[in-house]
């Protein structure tokens, strides 16, 4: 069964630091990229990072950049969240998600699209940033 | 960063209703649309994907069109099961953004 389990979520105080973990089964991890994402209280989902096979390419929101570090370790199956400087704002459910890939040729000039989804979640682990 | 803007952001309906949600992008995106369906205290379940295709395992009675900037999901027969949120979003460009939701609702 492919499944993701995130673990590492808890109660933190602002200016604190979090690390989160996923970690991947039923599939082959190191074939994928892998985001996470976060959802914060009654509040829609946001994208957070996400982070190519061999981990050489890494993208983050902005509200993020150079707070957090997303990572990975594909001999232990696992994916990373470093959390430092933490603010309220960051107080959310976090989950991670694998980036499914369908790739499409073109119709001319042999060309291929890459779409990208999220096609498998976690279940989520919660932080809370809080005095 | 490209925003999307789902509408409405709520809707009542009852069983076997056909429901629209639109979605619409800041700049062409082409087909990299996804949909997602919520409910209450769980993980987002992928429903469709490349603005178009159906995920598999997800019923029929969902589907998805358009392309650039403006796209719709519909579902055809609303069922009990369908009562959630539903979001869009975008894998143009990093940062990848959802829209903001819509919450359907049983009439």
């Amino acid at each position: 069964e492919v499944q993701l389990v995130e673990s590492g979520g808890g109660l933190v105080q602002p200016g604190g630091s979090l690390r989160l973990s996923c970690a991947a089964s039923g599939f082959t991890f190191s074939s994928y990229w892998m985001s996470w994402v976060r959802q914060a209280p009654g509040k829609g989902l946001e994208w957070v990072a996400n982070i190519k096979q061999d981990g050489s390419e890494k993208y983050y929101v902005d509200s993020v950049k150079g707070r957090f570090t997303i990572s990975r370790d594909n001999a232990k199956n696992s994916l990373y969240l470093q959390m430092n400087s933490l603010r309220a704002e960051d107080t959310a459910v976090y989950y991670c998600a694998r980036d499914g890939i369908v790739v499409v040729p073109a119709a001319l000039g042999g060309r291929y699209y890459h779409y990208y989804d999220m096609d498998v979640w976690g279940k989520g682990t919660t932080v809370t940033v809080s005095s | 960063d490209i925003q999307m803007t789902q509408s409405p952001s709520s809707l009542s309906a009852s069983v076997g209703d056909r429901v629209t949600i639109t979605c619409r992008a800041s700049q062409s995106i082409s087909s990299y649309l996804n949909w997602y369906q919520q409910k209450p205290g769980k993980a987002p379940n992928l429903l469709i994907y490349a603005a178009s295709s159906l995920q598999s395992g997800v019923p029929s009675r969902f589907s998805g069109s358009g392309s650039g900037t403006d796209f719709t999901l519909t579902i055809s027969s609303l069922q009990p099961a369908d009562f959630a949120t539903y979001y869009c979003q975008q894998s143009y460009s990093t940062p990848w953004t959802f829209g903001q939701g819509t919450k359907v609702e049983i009439k």
